[in-house]
């Protein structure tokens, strides 16, 4: 069973809603992730946080906005999606920020399956 | 070129067959490597590490060739459980700081009885 934990694990909202997903972790990772899949695709990167900072964001529209209260809880704040954002929003984590460290390993939640009308 | 290829697939293999997937990398300056599995519509979970001298896990072997920048999976005993997306996972090069893993395609394993 997966430790990183997320909820809601679906989700279905329309255009003009405000939602959040949430997403916990009690591992003592100091890194944290928002991935989002497609279908038949790989997961695609949206951003890092490391040691509470944003890290990086992969240039992904505002109407996504992250959020890390503190080092175990890591939020993605949804408002104005459009109906091709529909996706399996992953979250993830590491005990430091992967790429930076040698052999760093990502560990997942087990989605949200998002669906915007 | 992409930062990370594989073969789509899918590998048809009868159980207990043995099967190989190759995945090449760009950056000759990448340091981690991995290997992931997907389930349809679950999570991607750690199946192992790459390491430069190669290592193995049950009826898993992985392989680095640093020369050539690819990474291998061998499954030997293929089990009908085994079906799944196996997904390469490398880090690129370029800033530290700005690093995160970079996932290939996947490669799709279809176990048959």
């Amino acid at each position: 069973d997966t430790e990183v934990t997320q909820t809601p694990k679906h989700l279905v909202m329309g255009m003009t809603n405000k939602k959040s997903l949430k997403c916990e972790q009690h591992m003592g990772h100091r890194a944290m992730y928002w991935y989002k899949q497609k279908a038949k695709k790989p997961p695609e990167l949206m951003f890092v946080y490391s040691y509470e900072k944003l890290s990086i964001n992969e240039s992904v529209p505002s109407r996504f906005s992250p959020e890390c209260p503190n080092s175990s809880l890591l939020n993605l704040h949804l408002h104005a999606l459009q109906p091709e954002d529909s996706a399996l929003y992953l979250c993830a984590s590491s005990q430091e920020q992967a790429g930076s460290v040698t052999n760093e390993k990502l560990f997942f939640g087990s989605g949200t399956q998002l669906s915007v009308l | 070129r992409k930062e990370v290829e594989q073969d789509p697939g899918p590998f048809n293999v009868p159980e207990g067959a043995t099967v190989a997937f190759n995945c090449t990398y760009s950056n000759s300056a990448s340091q981690s490597f991995f290997w992931y599995r997907q389930d349809c519509r679950k999570e991607p979970k750690l199946l192992m590490s790459v390491y430069s001298s190669g290592n193995e896990d049950g009826r898993f072997t992985a392989q680095l060739n640093r020369a050539s920048q690819y990474i291998s999976l061998l499954i030997r005993d293929s089990k009908l459980s085994d079906s799944a997306t196996y997904l390469c996972v490398v880090t690129p090069g370029g800033d530290p700081g700005r690093r995160a893993l970079t996932f290939g395609s996947g490669t799709r394993l279809q176990v048959q009885p």
